[in-house]
């Protein structure tokens, strides 16, 4: 089945501190894309970033980038000098077949002052 | 630039009820996509809407179904409601296309007694 596993179920950091979130994801595809939400306490999620899976560049977009590695299956997300307004829960979402997105139970983060 | 929007914010049904929760999607989107989110869950696909038609399906009972208008919009029904759907349902939108980015609404929330 294919699924994602979001190992670290609760992160708790300073602000301006780095911190990075990890995802490990199986597919059937072989070629795909993958999305980190971000889910603030208001409960919308909110899309973050978007990846194909051909195109194995790491990138960075403000205080945000991101490591895929196909051959590993990881696409880890780190958020630079964090703020207490990242505080939420980011789901990894890998494909789950056609236009599905698959969720696991996501990172809670907590950013403090 | 509207984003997608849902109907109603919250709801509170009895068991064995009925329930239509509704979602307009972003400006210039035409596929609908909905999701069941379990509290302290990530979301589940339920199912998805293009072309006034189910596309595809997630792994819920025929009591959920759906229906796209012409304007894009959408509805999701459940009938004979059990205690176990409540939850918050995310409706997104997303332009046509293999995993294009869908773009989520505030969500209904649902609450079963």
């Amino acid at each position: 089945a294919q699924k994602v596993t979001q190992a670290q179920t609760e992160i708790s950091v300073v602000e301006k501190e780095d911190v990075t979130l990890d995802c490990v994801y199986e597919t059937r595809d072989t070629t795909y894309y993958l999305f980190w939400y971000k889910q603030p306490p208001s409960g919308e999620l909110v899309f973050l970033i978007r990846r194909n899976s051909f195109d194995e560049q790491n990138e960075i977009s403000g205080r945000y980038s991101w490591n895929f590695q196909k051959s590993t299956s990881s696409f880890n997300f780190t958020i630079t000098a964090s703020q207490v307004v990242d505080s939420a829960v980011y789901f990894c979402a890998p494909p789950g077949g056609g236009n599905k997105l698959t969720f696991g139970t996501g990172t809670q983060l907590k950013v403090e002052l | 630039d509207a984003g997608v929007t849902q109907s109603p914010t919250h709801l509170i049904k009895t068991r064995g009820q009925q329930v239509t929760l509704r979602c307009s999607p972003k400006s210039g989107h035409d596929t609908v996509s909905w999701y069941q989110q379990a509290l302290g869950q990530g979301p589940q696909f339920i199912f998805q809407y293009y072309e006034e038609e189910e596309r595809q399906r997630g792994n819920f009972p025929d009591r959920f179904s759906g229906h796209q208008f012409p304007n894009y919009s959408s509805e999701l029904n459940v009938n004979a409601l059990l205690l176990g759907d409540s939850a918050l349902y995310l409706c997104a939108s997303s332009a046509r296309g293999l995993q294009e980015t869908q773009y989520f609404g505030p969500g209904t929330r649902l609450l079963v007694l």
